[in-house]
């Protein structure tokens, strides 16, 4: 079995401030990760995944993740936030490594400040 | 691009209706799946299938089927709508080889209410 937790159901940032959103997971085999963005009224985008290889993934729009084994995250940044990455954001993972069953967390929805 | 799509952006239907979603991909995806999202909850999988007239039972089943006769169609059937099954649908694909391995591609979404 596979799960997934988001730490912080709201994330508050300023714009140009650090964006941090937390994942922790848990999996019976080695996993494969992911995070997803939904823009209001739209369906989830990729953002970026981590399979195998580097542990530090980057994706679009300038986020990047690090795989920790150890702690089992996968924490989402972002350098500087913009006000158009207000949106919720999903981790999920697929333990079968083929993403026939993705499990998704319940989601953080960050809000940008002027 | 990949390009799921799915038939309705809204749908209002009566308690006790029979209410079919739609789900359209054109990457000739063997993997189809169809989600409800609500408010602190996340995505829940309902079904999917993996090949043409395959389908297997996600974490929530109950009060749903689906059908997929060709490929690129999936379909979402509530036999008997409730009140509780008022939410967002969303439909997936993923393919098994090529740059689409391993990532679920979404639709826009239905947002149903039952009535």
């Amino acid at each position: 079995a596979q799960s997934v937790t988001q730490l912080g159901s709201h994330v508050s940032v300023s714009e140009g401030a650090l964006v941090l959103l937390r994942c922790n997971y848990s999996s019976s085999v080695p996993p494969y990760l992911f995070w997803y963005v939904q823009y209001p009224n739209q369906g989830l985008q990729l953002l970026l995944k981590y399979t195998t290889g580097a542990t530090l993934v980057k994706g679009i729009n300038g986020f990047e993740a690090e795989f920790k084994k150890s702690e089992t995250s996968f924490h989402l940044t972002k350098p500087s936030a913009h006000m158009s990455d207000a949106a919720e954001y999903f981790c999920a993972v697929s333990a079968s490594g083929s993403a026939r069953q993705l499990t998704f967390g319940s989601g953080t929805q960050l809000t940008v400040l002027p | 691009d990949v390009k799921v799509t799915q038939s309705s952006r809204y749908l209002v239907k009566r308690t006790g209706e029979k209410v079919f979603l739609e789900c359209v991909q054109d990457m000739d995806h063997e993997n189809m799946f169809w989600y409800r999202q609500d408010p602190g909850l996340g995505l829940r999988l309902i079904y999917f299938s993996y090949d043409v007239k395959m389908k297997e039972k996600g974490d929530i089943p109950e009060g749903y089927s689906v059908s997929r006769e060709k490929k690129e169609r999936f379909s979402l059937i509530l036999e008997s709508a409730s009140t509780n099954q008022t939410s967002m649908y969303l439909c997936a694909s993923s393919g098994l080889a090529g740059l689409a391995k391993n990532i679920q591609y979404f639709g826009a979404g239905t947002r149903l209410s039952v009535l």
